[in-house]
């Protein structure tokens, strides 16, 4: 059974702090994707690693960047956080194939204040 | 810009009753589609998927439809169930994944 886990359930932030959100996948998956969730907006792609090192910008990079040291983790920062960031963050992981569906975690509550 | 939309963000089906979930695209150079079911403090879950190569995929009580000319798809349950109930993204596969916005599915019993 795939298992994508993600630090935090629930984070409250202040303004202008740094923040990491963190990511693991346990099933040798080589693409993870951060997304953020937001009312009437849906999932919006954030950055996307497909390998060790690697990394794409989604649709809403700014203000926002990532690592992926080990093939299992994939971090989300914000280099200082804002409240147009507070939102829904879901990390996701697949295989190299573009046909598979994506295994989603449980999900990250940000509010920043 | 929004290269998959779900412009209902919301619908009511009676238990038993067919559901009818709509999903359009932009760009016709998606080759695969798939559904998610999403549960509120969940992550998404997948659900049934279509290659673009076929019309039609079928998975118990979920059924998938693909039109390409339209570039449209649409999920159909039947018999919805009061468990059914949750938000539902399309999503489709190019150089990257694009979901829709949901559409929040509500099974009175």
């Amino acid at each position: 059974d795939v298992k994508v886990t993600q630090s935090s359930r629930y984070l409250v932030k202040r303004t202008g702090e740094k923040v990491f959100l963190e990511c693991v996948q346990d099933m040798d998956h080589e693409n993870m994707f951060w997304y953020r969730q937001d009312p009437g907006l849906g999932l919006r792609l954030i950055y996307f690693s497909y390998d060790v090192k690697m990394k794409e910008k989604g649709d809403i990079p700014e203000g926002y960047s990532v690592s992926r040291e080990k093939k299992e983790r994939f971090s989300l920062i914000l280099e200082s956080a804002s409240t147009n960031q507070t939102s829904m963050y879901l990390c996701a992981s697949s295989t190299r194939t573009g046909t598979t569906e994506q295994y989603f975690g449980p999900g990250t509550r940000l509010t920043v204040t | 810009d929004q290269q998959v939309k779900q412009n209902s963000p919301s619908l009511s089906v009676q238990e038993g009753r067919i559901s009818i979930l709509n999903c359009d695209y932009t760009n016709s150079m998606f080759d695969y589609f798939l559904w998610y079911k999403k549960y509120p403090a969940e992550g998404p879950t997948f659900l049934i998927s279509i290659s673009s190569i076929k019309d039609k995929n079928e998975d118990g009580r979920f059924t998938v439809f693909l039109n390409k000319s339209a570039k449209h798809l649409s999920l159909h349950i039947v018999p919805s169930q009061p468990g059914d109930s949750a938000v539902y993204f399309c999503a489709a596969s190019g150089n990257q994944f694009y979901f829709g916005t949901g559409t929040s599915l509500t099974v009175i019993p």
